[in-house]
């Protein structure tokens, strides 16, 4: 099982700043790497595919790199409604997530 | 508009059944795979089992397999989850997601529903 870890647990970031999260799988998932969104009471929303791709509707302040074990997602200029839960997911063997990194608006 | 809309959760004994289903609409069912993810109150997320568009190729989670089955009937549009020899470990919200890709499975998930409780509990 690839083992996935997110860091840090909580972010808190004022409204307009930018937030980074990261991502490690424990072996390489090439770029089968996606990123989703929780918010309160909510399923999981879809971002981020293929490492970097937007999923449909996502806006442009969503951004995801990297490559093999080493992930981050960016979300420039902070808003309130994307106060959530963000999970990292590895698709390139039975899928696994992250524990999730929970974003605090400051 | 794709939907899906999970139901039949509810409080089971230890050791006890149920049965989940899935209602699909919005998208032709019978070209996608689909999966069910749960997550434990207060927890992160973890996928459960996979059935291929065509009902072939069902896998589990390791801590699952041997005790559910999934299903489908592309006839209804719906997905099943067969869960027996329930634990108390099982106890979480279980949620219906369908796969991105077409006439394949690749576990991107990027259709939710909103999920169905289940609370194993004596």
């Amino acid at each position: 099982e690839i083992v996935m870890t997110q860091s840090p647990a909580t972010l808190s970031v004022s409204p307009g700043e930018r937030a980074t999260l990261s991502c490690r799988a424990s072996q390489s998932v090439s770029s089968n790497l996606a990123w989703y969104q929780q918010k309160p009471g909510q399923a999981p929303r879809l971002l981020i595919y293929g490492a970097s791709t937007r999923a449909t509707g996502i806006p442009a302040r969503f951004t995801g790199r990297g490559f093999g074990t080493e992930f981050t997602l960016t979300i420039t200029s902070l808003q309130s409604e994307d106060l959530a839960v963000y999970y990292c997911q590895q698709h390139n063997s039975w899928p696994t997530f992250g524990q999730g990194t929970k974003v605090e608006i400051k | 508009q794709v939907h899906v809309v999970e139901s039949g959760g509810g409080v089971v004994q230890p050791g006890g059944s149920l049965r989940l289903s899935c209602a699909a609409s919005g998208f032709t069912f019978s070209d996608f795979g689909m999966h069910w993810v749960r997550q434990a109150p207060g927890k992160g997320l973890e996928w459960v089992a996979v059935i291929a568009y065509d009902g072939s190729k069902p896998y589990y989670a390791d801590s699952v397999k041997g005790r559910f089955t999934i299903s489908r009937d592309n006839s209804k549009n719906m997905l099943y989850l067969q869960m027996n020899s329930l634990r108390a470990d099982d106890t979480a919200v279980y949620y219906c997601a369908k796969d991105l890709s077409v006439l394949a499975t690749i576990s991107l998930f990027d259709y939710w529903g909103q999920g169905t409780m289940v609370t194993v509990s004596s």
